[in-house]
């Protein structure tokens, strides 16, 4: 089974600063590992995911996230946020070759991006 | 765009009724998925299939069942809506051939008086 932690609830910001958004899992096995975004009153849109390969991964509106397999980590990152970047922010895991089951989400993240 | 589609996406009843969600997805994915979303609990897997007339529970299924007669539709049925079920749920399917990606479908806002 795995688990994911996420370490803010919430992540107030003002705008044009940098923002990190912590994302920790615990697994037994390897695992693909994924950052969604949900605006209010919407359905959750992919950022980005890990599969393999490169470690550091980029998504959609500027974000990337980076895979650290001796922490077990994977932490979503922006340099410069935007207004329109306030949203919540889930992290999720899946196992690999897994059963259809096993997609775990943290409780999310809120973040504010403040004028 | 996973091409999934929620119905209805608002919903009021009454404690006691039967509540059906429909799940319509047009890319053929074998893996399908309730989920419901509520404050502080993030989202926890209901139901979830894989494939026609093959599904399992998930973390919270107690007072729901599932029905999945073709691969396109995956259906949530409330039998007796409690106050409880009021939430948000969103179906989503799984694409294994990207990593088995999850998408979501734009969600059902239903609300038990």
């Amino acid at each position: 089974a795995q688990s994911v932690t996420q370490l803010d609830s919430q992540v107030p910001v003002f705008e044009e600063a940098p923002v990190e958004l912590r994302c920790n899992y615990s697994s037994s096995v390897s695992v693909y590992l994924f950052w969604y975004v949900q605006y209010p009153n919407q359905g959750l849109q992919l950022l980005l995911k890990y599969l393999s390969g490169s470690t550091l991964v980029k998504g959609i509106n500027g974000f990337e996230a980076e895979f650290n397999k001796s922490q077990t980590s994977f932490h979503l990152r922006k340099p410069s946020v935007h207004i329109s970047d306030t949203a919540e922010y889930f992290c999720a895991v899946s196992a690999r070759g897994g059963s259809a089951r096993q997609l775990t989400f943290g409780s999310g993240t809120q973040l504010t991006v403040l004028p | 765009d996973a091409g999934i589609t929620q119905s209805p996406r608002h919903k009021v009843t009454e404690t006691g009724t039967p509540v059906t969600l429909r799940c319509h997805q047009t890319e053929n994915h074998r893996y399908m998925y309730w989920y419901r979303q509520d404050p502080g609990h993030g989202l926890r897997l209901i139901h979830y299939s894989y494939g026609v007339k093959d599904t399992d529970k998930g973390e919270v299924s107690d007072g729901y069942s599932v029905s999945r007669s073709k691969t396109e539709d995956f259906l949530l049925t409330l039998e007796s809506a409690t106050s409880s079920q009021t939430s948000v749920y969103f179906c989503a399917i799984r694409d294994i051939s990207e990593g088995n990606t999850i998408y979501f479908g734009e969600g059902s806002w239903l609300t038990v008086v």
